[in-house]
């Protein structure tokens, strides 16, 4: 089975902070993303790679930046959260092959004060 | 981002009855998937769809590929209380990217 891991479940940061949201794969995929979740807009992405040191940006990008440095792992970062950030984050990854389902992990519930 | 219109946007059903819901979208995909998301955690697949007029089972869910491939439809039969949660399509056209994108996701509530 293919397991995600968001590194937090729960995190409250204060408005200006630095976030890191991590997020880590065993399968071995190319893909992963990072999507917000909200009520009533449904998930929106945010930023997703294709491969390692790739990024491109989705739908939403402004305020976020992310990182991957390892095929594994996959990083998002608010460089200085505000409140509208306040939200639910899910990471997902897939693999490269044709047209593969993504896989998401159980997500964290960011709060910014 | 497009986004896919997903209905109903809630139901609330005796157990034991069937429930369908469906998505559209404005435009062709050639992969639907259907998740379903319980509260305070990450949506799980339940059944990925690759071919338009596709009628494919997982259980007592069964999904169907549109055969305009601008639809997909999820029924659940005899529905049980933990069938409660989230049930959300994504949609995808691998020709045009391999970004997916979702339907705004069906709350179900089984009344026991």
């Amino acid at each position: 089975d293919v397991k995600v891991t968001q590194s937090s479940r729960y995190l409250v940061k204060r408005t200006g902070e630095k976030v890191f949201l991590e997020c880590v794969q065993d399968m071995d995929h190319e893909n992963m993303f990072w999507y917000r979740q909200d009520p009533g807009l449904g998930l929106r992405l945010i930023y997703f790679s294709y491969d390692v040191k790739m990024k491109e940006k989705g739908d939403i990008p402004e305020g976020y930046s992310v990182s991957r440095e390892k095929k594994e792992r996959f990083s998002l970062i608010l460089e200085s959260a505000s409140t509208n950030q306040t939200s639910m984050y899910l990471c997902a990854s897939s693999s490269g092959q044709g047209a593969s389902p993504l896989h998401f992990g159980n997500g964290t519930r960011l709060t910014v004060t | 981002g497009q986004q896919l219109n997903q209905s109903p946007q809630s139901m609330f059903i005796q157990e034991g009855e069937d429930v369908s819901m469906n998505c559209t979208s404005s435009s062709i995909f050639n992969t639907w998937l259907w998740y379903k998301q319980d509260p305070g955690e990450g949506p799980v697949l339940l059944i990925a769809l690759y071919k338009a007029g596709e009628l494919t089972s997982n259980g007592r869910l069964t999904a169907q590929f549109g055969i305009t491939r601008k639809d997909s439809f999820l029924n659940i039969s005899a529905s049980i209380p933990s069938d409660v949660g989230i049930y959300f399509c994504a949609g995808q056209n691998s020709n045009t990217g391999n970004q997916f994108y979702f339907g705004t996701g069906t709350s179900l509530t089984v009344i026991p």
